[in-house]
């Protein structure tokens, strides 16, 4: 199938690890992505292909797949990543594009 | 450096069509797949479609089949978007987004201001 399920909400106090996961069938055979959006804002594209990062983002921005699970973690979570956060994946020529429900984070 | 820009707020009534407009500058328009997103309030993101504006290629999620066109204009560098049939549900920020890296359609990598297209009679 083609839906993504995410953690409606995570909460992580500043310098800690933050892990968001995104669960879906698809998963197992199609890249991930990830996007950060804060309010007001369009989203931008924090991982792409389950573990690439763009030039711009930081280092401590991460991505990882195992099965149908991948992971977005964010290593010393400061005030300024509180945002939404997507995943998002598609079939192998994007005919058919989905988005996770977002998850919310929040910094302590 | 590539930009999109979207036309303004709208209002409609239920039953009515809107059209977004997604004006691209600072790349070659024509080879870039543009995407369309769109956010009803307090919402998630929800894909609607893509269109390839060098030959006018279009795909579009299941559920708005029938009721979206995506067009473009390449003479000025111009994607635009219309939905017929409106209702409330349909009251949400529309974004055009275009693919990051050429050919790989996903991810969508520079994205439109958003539009506010609101539904109320």
């Amino acid at each position: 199938s083609y839906e993504l399920t995410q953690p409606p909400s995570v909460s992580v106090s500043p310098g800690q690890t933050a892990r968001i996961t995104c669960s879906g069938d698809t998963l197992s055979k199609q890249y991930a992505y990830w996007y950060q959006q804060k309010p007001g804002q369009a989203p931008i594209v924090v991982i792409y292909k389950d573990n690439k990062r763009p030039s711009g983002i930081p280092e401590r921005f991460s991505g990882s797949s195992s099965g149908t699970t991948v992971t977005l973690t964010i290593s010393g979570v400061q005030a300024e990543d509180e945002a939404d956060y997507y995943c998002q994946s598609a079939d192998s020529i994007a005919t058919y594009v989905v988005f996770g429900g977002g998850t919310k984070l929040t910094v302590l | 450096q590539e930009k999109l820009v979207q036309s303004g707020a709208e209002v409609k009534k239920p039953g009515a069509s809107v059209r977004v407009s997604c004006k691209a500058s600072g790349y070659t328009f024509a080879v870039y797949y543009i995407h369309w997103v769109r956010q009803a309030p307090g919402q998630g993101l929800e894909w609607m479609g893509w269109i390839h504006p060098n030959n006018g290629g279009t795909n579009y999620a299941q559920k708005f089949q029938g009721r979206v066109t995506m067009t473009r204009d390449t003479s000025i560098s111009t994607a635009y978007m219309e939905l017929s049939r409106l209702s409330s549900d349909d009251t949400a920020v529309y974004y055009c987004a275009r693919e990051r890296d050429l050919g790989g359609r996903l991810p969508m990598g520079s994205w439109g201001q958003g539009t506010l297209v609101t539904v109320s009679s």
